[in-house]
């Protein structure tokens, strides 16, 4: 079937521009998750959706950052005013609901270039 | 990408040897442990995992070691294949979390032919 899908795949945007990134989740799973990872560096967890909420957005790195899930399905993660730091591969995961961890599947990622 | 592989640890190995891959993980209290693996312009892929109540587990060319006394983790690879060149990740349920990974930095894997 179908894995997580993300668009666009890169993205390459002036300083101080606001910028949308869209995530499509494996059909059925009611978990999604947003991770950055930048230059020489592991994943970073960035905010968990539990169907249309967030209940832990702990890793957003700023107030720039912002997230929403509708229909308990496509996810979209905003950077406002976006700043060089910000260059990065941002990654979404999805997975089922349950008792206990259960496995991540991770899209391919976009790439944010900020000049 | 390609940009992921910089600054990174680096194993390099002849292809048909073994691959020992080692992840030292921060939470005492973290309970399922996970490697991934994540080639160019892909997202992290599972490779295999396990949970804190053993100390061993194996998959199809895989082996997974965990040593809870020092918090380490390691991957094994058999026979590794030019396939097997990526990046690799240990990942570690945050102090016994059901939803929040924290990853290591990762290690770039090359397979000489």
């Amino acid at each position: 079937g179908a894995g997580v899908s993300q668009s666009p795949s890169n993205k390459v945007t002036e300083k101080g521009k606001d910028v949308e990134l869209r995530c499509d989740p494996i059909s059925g799973h009611t978990a999604l998750y947003w991770y950055r990872q930048s230059l020489g560096q592991g994943l970073e967890f960035l905010i968990y959706f539990q169907g249309n909420s967030a209940p832990d957005k702990s890793g957003l790195p700023s107030d720039r950052f912002s997230a929403e899930r509708t229909g308990g399905s496509v996810s979209t993660l905003t950077i406002q005013r976006t700043q060089q730091e910000d260059s990065a591969v941002y990654l979404c995961a999805s997975s089922q609901y349950g008792v206990g961890y259960n496995e991540q599947f991770f899209g391919p990622g976009t790439r944010l270039t900020v000049l | 990408g390609e940009s992921v592989g910089l600054h990174l640890p680096t194993l390099s190995v002849q292809e048909g040897d073994n691959s020992i891959i080692n992840c030292a993980y921060s939470n005492s209290a973290s309970d399922y442990f996970i490697w991934y693996k994540q080639e160019s312009g892909k997202g992290p892929q599972f490779i295999i995992d396990i949970r804190s109540n053993m100390d061993k587990r194996q998959g199809q060319r895989v082996t997974v070691l965990l040593n809870k006394t020092v918090k380490h983790l390691s991957l094994q690879i058999a026979a590794t294949q030019p396939g097997d060149s990526a990046v690799y990740f240990c990942a570690e349920n945050s102090g016994g979390s059901n939803y929040k990974l924290t990853f290591g930095k990762g290690t770039l894997l090359t397979v000489n032919p």
